[in-house]
């Protein structure tokens, strides 16, 4: 039971351009949200976090959008960086120290 | 500044032997500390947290075991390793719900 979907495995955006990755979830009790960011036989890095509560939040280039009636989560960032190929992975939480995972997307951004 | 290590960076073991993988954090007190797993291609899967010292929560049956002797040590041990336990092994703390924050992992192959 997949809790925390990313359907997209990959993505290739076009430096300069938009890059939009997609989360959906089903557990509508999920109040916490947060994007990582992972480069091979490396951590993830924290990127950007969102609260049930809000519906946008924004950091430089990175923004969040989370959509509750859809269940659905997406990460906006612009412009593009060839820096930015990574893997990024969206979690979820339900008011307990616990995260889900999805099963990422890579990201490609080619210059 | 907070800081987490993880040692070995990478580990080769036959099926069989025994495993330990060291997690400590520096900066912060009493933190919470997690145990994923990534398996080639797949997601983070949790394999253990725990809220303090000697308090252990397992979410996946298997042959791994987790122990934390100090307020901010966490050790992943195994009395004999299997195939499937190859991965790509990453602790991580946070503070009470917030934000996780991960070490470099430990690859670890089973032969």
């Amino acid at each position: 039971d997949q809790q925390v979907k990313q359907n997209s495995p990959s993505l290739s955006v076009q430096e300069g351009r938009i890059s939009i990755l997609n989360c959906d979830y089903t557990n509508s009790m999920f109040d916490y949200f947060l994007w990582y960011k992972k480069y091979p036989a490396e951590g993830p890095t924290f990127l950007i976090s969102i609260s049930s509560i809000k519906d946008k939040n924004e950091d430089g280039r990175f923004t969040v959008f989370l959509n509750k009636s859809a269940k659905h989560l997406s990460l906006h960032i612009v412009p593009s960086q060839p820096g930015d190929s990574a893997v990024y992975f969206c979690a979820a939480s339900s008011g307990t120290y616990k995260y889900i995972f999805g099963t990422g997307t890579r990201l490609k951004v080619l210059a | 500044s907070q800081t987490i290590h993880q040692w070995p960076a990478t580990l080769v073991q036959p099926v069989g032997s025994p495993l330990s993988l060291e997690c400590t954090v520096e900066g912060t007190s009493n933190p919470n500390l997690y145990w994923y797993r990534q398996a080639a291609g797949r997601g983070l899967q949790l394999l253990f947290y725990s809220v303090g010292i000697g308090q252990i929560s397992s979410e996946v049956p298997q042959n791994l075991s987790a122990s934390r002797p100090q307020d901010r040590q966490f050790i992943l041990s195994s009395k004999k390793l299997l195939l499937s336990d190859s991965g790509f092994y990453l602790c991580a703390w946070s503070a009470l719900r917030g934000e996780q924050y991960f070490g470099p992992g430990t690859r670890l192959t089973v032969t």
